[in-house]
């Protein structure tokens, strides 16, 4: 069964960069895009961007463009989203998800929650 | 891609029908995907391609819909369902766009 298991909370001062990891097994892990969505405390969802394990290659929303690194270990089936620079803002639980077996995003992490606080 | 959700909140009493629509900027054809999500948990896909329900999920739920407007249906409404549930288009990728999110609770 696929599975995507991230890592854990974390708790971070304005200006420092936080790296949060999503494990995928289960599946071929080149196979397909892992995205990256975040959720501020009570409020909605907000997609990041997307790495694809084979390649490499990214794609970030403009609004994240500079500040944040997608990137992925392919001998431990990982990927990575490193976010730069926090400010307060960015307090959030981030969500790593996969498109299912059709479109939408069938499957996804439990989410890793990132405290921003001085 | 900007996607509106109407209404914010939605009361519904159990065993009634609950209607969610969700608006387009643009024409996204049916590449819209809906999701269920209570708290502390990631969301779940329900509907993907506007109308196609997802693995496992009841046949309560159905979406309809195409190009700007689109509709979740839940038929009768049980008290598993009460949580927030979001819309997404995936027709322009950079970015996905979700909607704000409509609360349904209990009535």
């Amino acid at each position: 069964q696929v599975q995507l298991v991230q890592s854990g909370a974390e708790v971070k001062k304005p200006g420092a960069s936080v790296k949060v990891s999503c494990r995928a097994s289960g599946y071929t892990f080149i196979s397909y895009e892992i995205y990256w969505v975040r959720q501020a405390p009570g409020q909605g969802l907000e997609w990041m961007g997307w790495v694809n394990p084979n390649t490499g290659a990214t794609g970030y929303a403009q609004k994240f463009q500079g500040r944040v690194t997608m990137t992925r270990d392919t001998s431990i089936n990982t990927v990575y989203m490193e976010v730069s620079n926090l400010r307060s803002e960015d307090t959030a639980a981030y969500f790593c998800a996969r498109v299912g077996d059709f479109s939408g995003f069938g499957y996804w992490g439990p989410g890793a929650l990132v405290t921003v606080s001085s | 891609i900007v996607m509106t959700q109407s209404p914010a909140t939605l009361s519904v009493s159990p065993g009634e029908r609950a209607t969610l629509s969700c608006r387009a900027s643009q024409d996204v054809n049916i590449d819209l995907a809906w999701y269920q999500q209570k708290p502390g948990q990631a969301p779940r896909l329900l509907i993907h391609g506007a109308s196609k329900r997802a693995t496992g999920i009841p046949a309560r739920f159905s979406g309809s819909g195409s190009g700007t407007e689109f509709t979740l249906t839940i038929s009768s409404l049980q008290s598993e369902d009460f949580a927030v549930y979001y819309c997404q288009q995936y027709n322009d990728w950079l970015p996905i766009t979700f909607g704000q999110g409509t609360r349904l609770e209990i009535k």
